[in-house]
């Protein structure tokens, strides 16, 4: 059965520092890839996506993602963290075009130390 | 631009009573709408998904029903609430031009 697993359930980086948020998923083929950003008592955002070609994907808030087949990831980086990005991140996968049920990951949630 | 409603924003309901959420989408036609529930320090549950006026898809087995009444209209509704029934409670709609869901932004719902 097709899966994602965010192997990070908590994450706490310094303001400033790097980031990287980690997924993973199961699929035999290439899905679609997404993650989305959700903070505390609010609905997701759309953060970026990744549907074919270039395997380095940007997204808004200065985020990136890059698809990497070989490990079936879809890792999540932010070069410089700001305090307003702490909030739960969710890996998505859809496995092909027109299906309806999206496979969240768990989340992970981000801590910024100021 | 496509812009997505829920309401009620909060509720707390007694045990046993009845449950209507609505969620609206606006600037887009014939979506594909979605239900999903977020119980605390967990993921998203996908409740129900509707592609279509009248046409309903349940994932999970509850006493938790749905129904889309009109094109951009999904409403989520319970007979009885149970206490499991607490939650966050999530909208989304997609098409086939995005192929990408896009979230509302959600109800808090308490059952005491």
């Amino acid at each position: 059965a097709q899966s994602v697993t965010q192997p990070d359930i908590h994450i706490t980086v310094s303001e400033g520092a790097s980031l990287e948020l980690r997924c993973n998923y199961s699929y035999g083929a290439t899905p679609y890839l997404f993650w989305y950003v959700q903070s505390p008592g609010q609905g997701l955002q759309l953060l970026l996506k990744y549907f074919s070609g270039d395997t380095l994907v940007q997204g808004i808030k200065g985020f990136e993602a890059e698809f990497k087949r070989s490990q079936s990831s879809f890792n999540l980086r932010k070069p410089s963290v700001h305090w307003s990005d702490a909030a739960e991140y969710f890996c998505a996968v859809v496995p092909t075009s027109g299906t309806y049920k999206y496979i969240f990951g768990t989340g992970t949630r981000l801590k910024v130390l100021a | 631009s496509q812009t997505i409603h829920q309401w009620p924003a909060t509720l707390v309901q007694p045990v046993g009573s009845p449950l209507s959420l609505e969620c609206t989408v606006e600037g887009t036609s014939n979506p594909n709408l979605y239900w999903y529930r977020q119980a605390a320090g967990r993921g998203l549950q996908l409740l129900f998904y509707s592609v279509g006026i009248g046409q309903i898809s349940s994932e999970v087995p509850q006493n938790l029903s749905a129904s889309r009444p009109q094109d951009r209209q999904f409403i989520l509704s319970s007979k009885k609430l149970l206490l499991s029934d607490s939650g966050f409670y999530l909208c989304a709609w997609s098409n086939i031009q995005t192929d990408t869901q896009y979230f509302g932004p959600g109800t808090r719902l308490t059952v005491l």
